[in-house]
């Protein structure tokens, strides 16, 4: 069963930094594009950013581009989202999920709680 | 960017009812669309990929249709499960972009 558990949400000050992780089970990891897409309260979904299997294929939203960067250890079945430069308008559930060649996004996490308030 | 537009963005409909939800792309993304559900405090559900193939597992009253510009979302048979918030998302381009949802409620 495809298993994929998001962690490393939590309170931040703006400005500040947070790397959020996806720790993956349950298929061939390595062989299988990732990808971050966040909920803001009260709105819909906002796709953040993707990754190819091996790492060196990378994109962004708009809003992601310069402040988040996207990483994964294929030895560790994880996939990681650096967010940088933290506004207010970043706070966000965010979910990563998997992807295969021709589709878009077919197994997702239950999301992790990123709040950036001082 | 692409820009997706969903309609309606609320609709109101009773078990049984067949509902269709549209989306419209600003731009030819051919079809490489997926449809999506979500729940509050769910992880979202592909419903639909690539315009009209049913995801793995998802019931045979769900369909999706169209090309280049223009995609539709139909529940034959409303059930209480399908009650939730629906997604289009084009992946042809990158950024890839979501409609801003379509919420199904009860009537």
């Amino acid at each position: 069963e495809v298993h994929l558990l998001e962690s490393g949400g939590d309170l931040v000050q703006p400005g500040g930094s947070l790397r959020l992780s996806c720790t993956a089970s349950g298929f061939p990891f390595s062989t299988y594009a990732m990808g971050w897409v966040r909920q803001a309260p009260g709105k819909g979904l906002e796709w953040v950013s993707v990754v190819g299997s091996t790492g060196i294929d990378t994109h962004y939203g708009d809003s992601a581009k310069g402040r988040f960067t996207i990483s994964r250890d294929n030895s560790k079945n994880t996939l990681y989202l650096q967010l940088n430069s933290l506004r207010a308008e970043d706070t966000a559930v965010y979910f990563c999920a998997s992807r295969i060649p021709y589709f878009g996004f077919e197994n997702w996490g239950q999301g992790t709680m990123v709040t950036v308030s001082s | 960017d692409i820009q997706m537009t969903q309609s309606p963005s609320t609709l109101s409909a009773s078990v049984g009812d067949r509902v269709t939800i549209t989306c419209r792309a600003s731009h030819n993304v051919y079809s490489w669309l997926a449809w999506y559900q979500h729940k509050p405090g769910k992880a979202p559900k592909v419903l639909v990929q690539q315009a009209s193939s049913l995801g793995s597992g998802v019931p045979s009253r769900f369909g999706g249709s169209g090309y280049g510009t223009e995609f539709s979302l139909t529940i034959n048979s409303l059930q209480p499960d399908d009650f939730a918030t629906y997604y289009c998302q084009q992946y042809s381009d990158y950024p890839w972009t979501f409609g801003q949802g379509t919420k199904v409620e009860v009537k």
